[in-house]
C-alpha cells in the first residue's frame, strides 16, 4: 500500500540553526501539507501546496518557513532559524482531492535545543 | 476564526460499552468531515469520514452523524475492544480552502477489559 514518508524520524538541532525536513507524498496526489503536533496537543495545520505553489497557510507559518517541490518526488519544509517553541512533531500529508482522504506520513520529531 | 471544539478530552469506557465523542465546528462553509484516530507515537489514520450532503455514514462498529444546521457532528464506536484505546480528532474543511483540515483538540479513548 503506497505510504507518504518522511525523514529524518527525529532531528535535534541547536536554536538559531535552519532544518529541512523532507517527505515523500503518495505519488498521484496532488495536494500536500504540513501539519505540527506539539505533545499532548492538537494537530496544528501550517501550510497546503498544490500546483507548484502554496494555496493557503497558517499564522504559524511565518517568514522562517518555507516549503518546496525540488522534483517530482519530494516535498520539504525548511525552518531558517529554529526557536525552542519550534520542537514538535511535523507530519506531512497528501491527497488526490482536496475533500478526500489525506494520508499523514509517520512524522519528523524536531527538537530545538 | 475557524475553530472545532471537541469534548470530551478523556473518555474511559468498559469493553463492549459505546463510546461517544462530540465536535463543534464554527465555519458553516465547512463541508468534509474526517475522524482520525492515533495511536501513542503514531501517525493519525483515517477512521471514517462524512461529507455534508450525508447525515449519516457507518462502517462495521463506527458510525458519524452531522448536524449542519446546530454545525456538530459525532462518532459513535459500538462495543468497544482495547485495542480502540487510542487518541481520536475530529477534523473539517472546506474544498476552497485546499484541503486544509482544522482539528479538534482530541480525545483520549481508553477501553477497560
Amino acid at each position: 500500500e503506497p505510504e507518504v514518508t518522511q525523514t529524518p524520524s527525529h532531528q535535534v538541532t541547536q536554536m538559531g540553526q535552519e532544518v529541512i525536513l523532507r517527505c515523500v507524498p503518495i505519488s498521484n496526489h496532488l495536494y500536500f501539507y504540513w501539519y505540527r503536533q506539539i505533545l499532548g496537543q492538537k494537530v496544528e495545520f501550517l501550510v497546503s501546496f498544490y500546483n507548484n505553489e502554496i494555496s493557503e497557510k497558517s499564522e504559524i507559518f511565518d517568514d522562517q518557513f518555507s516549503v518546496e517541490r525540488p522534483d517530482g518526488s519530494n516535498f520539504t519544509l525548511k525552518i531558517r532559524s529554529t526557536k525552542l517553541e519550534d520542537s514538535a512533531m511535523y507530519f506531512c500529508a497528501s491527497n488526490d482531492g482536496a475533500l478526500t482522504e489525506a494520508f499523514f506520513g509517520q512524522g519528523t520529531r524536531l527538537t530545538v535545543v | 476564526g475557524e475553530n472545532v471544539e471537541q469534548h470530551p478530552s478523556t473518555l474511559s469506557v468498559q469493553e463492549g460499552d459505546s463510546a461517544v465523542i462530540k465536535c463543534t465546528y464554527s465555519d458553516s462553509a465547512s463541508n468534509y468531515f474526517p475522524w482520525y484516530k492515533q495511536e501513542l507515537g503514531k501517525r493519525p489514520q483515517l477512521i471514517i469520514d462524512i461529507r455534508s450532503n450525508v447525515g449519516e455514514k457507518k462502517d462495521q462498529r463506527i458510525a458519524v452523524t452531522l448536524n449542519k444546521t446546530a454545525k456538530h457532528f459525532s462518532l459513535h464506536i459500538t462495543e468497544t475492544q482495547p485495542e480502540d484505546s487510542a487518541v481520536y480528532f475530529c477534523a473539517a474543511s472546506r474544498y476552497n480552502q485546499g484541503g486544509k483540515l482544522i482539528f479538534g483538540q482530541g480525545t483520549e479513548l481508553s477501553v477497560k477489559p
